[in-house]
């Protein structure tokens, strides 16, 4: 089983879209949890880092459940720069991160 | 400017052939990493190192090798027994401590010739 595991889309949505994306993690001793996009052919870029209380950052809302073990983030008001690809990540101590595959993301005029 | 430098930014390599991929950083990070990524897939650790001189395997170390002899650097060597070396090399790096994130240079494509 995949330490992390995200649908891959493509998710194609309007502008000005609602969308969320959902992934999970299989260890429970991943302590931090972050949100990067990448774009084509580039290196991924952190988005946001994801906290227990959850937060957001202006259109971008990212939540934690330890419980179930996911990590959500949801763009609201979706605009045609965010066409990207998201990936979750979850780390543990001894500085061991692992990514997901990446959810693709299209917004259409 | 502050940043992490990958160089080159493209690398052919011949069949037994070893080449050294670059990574600068001069954040002051403690930690560094490489990582591979292929079409479609998610990023896979090769190697890592939270301090100079030390450094552990990643997932896939097999057919690399590196140093980190100091610590604004974190060179990787692809040696001539990574039979599939063609991929998206990615080098991060990120202060110590919980919940700190990784920060990544722009990358090194190697193919083989």
């Amino acid at each position: 089983r995949k330490e992390v595991e995200q649908d891959p889309g493509p998710f194609n949505v309007p502008e000005g879209a609602t969308v969320a994306f959902n992934c999970t993690y299989s260890n429970s001793a991943s302590q931090s949890f972050f949100w990067y996009r990448q774009d084509c052919r580039k290196e991924p870029k952190l988005l946001m880092s994801v906290y227990s209380s959850g937060n957001e950052d202006g259109r971008f809302t990212a939540q934690l459940n330890r419980a179930s073990q996911y990590i959500s983030l949801l763009i609201r008001d979706s605009k045609l720069s965010d066409s990207a690809t998201y990936l979750c990540v979850a780390g543990r101590t001894g500085n061991q991160f692992y990514f997901g595959t990446g959810t693709s993301l299209t917004v259409i005029p | 400017d502050g940043g992490i430098t990958q160089s080159p930014k493209y690398l052919f390599r011949k069949e037994g052939q070893n080449v050294t991929l670059s990574c600068e950083q001069n954040l002051n990070h403690d930690a560094m990493y490489w990582y591979r990524q292929d079409p479609g897939q998610g990023l896979r650790l090769i190697y890592y190192s939270q301090i100079v001189n030390d450094f552990q395997k990643g997932d896939i170390a097999e057919g690399y090798s590196v140093s980190r002899e100091k610590k604004e650097s974190f060179p990787l060597t692809v040696t001539s027994a990574q039979k599939n070396p063609t991929a998206f090399y990615l080098c991060a790096s990120r202060v110590a401590g919980n919940n700190q994130p990784q920060h990544f240079g722009d990358g090194t494509r190697l193919s083989i010739l």
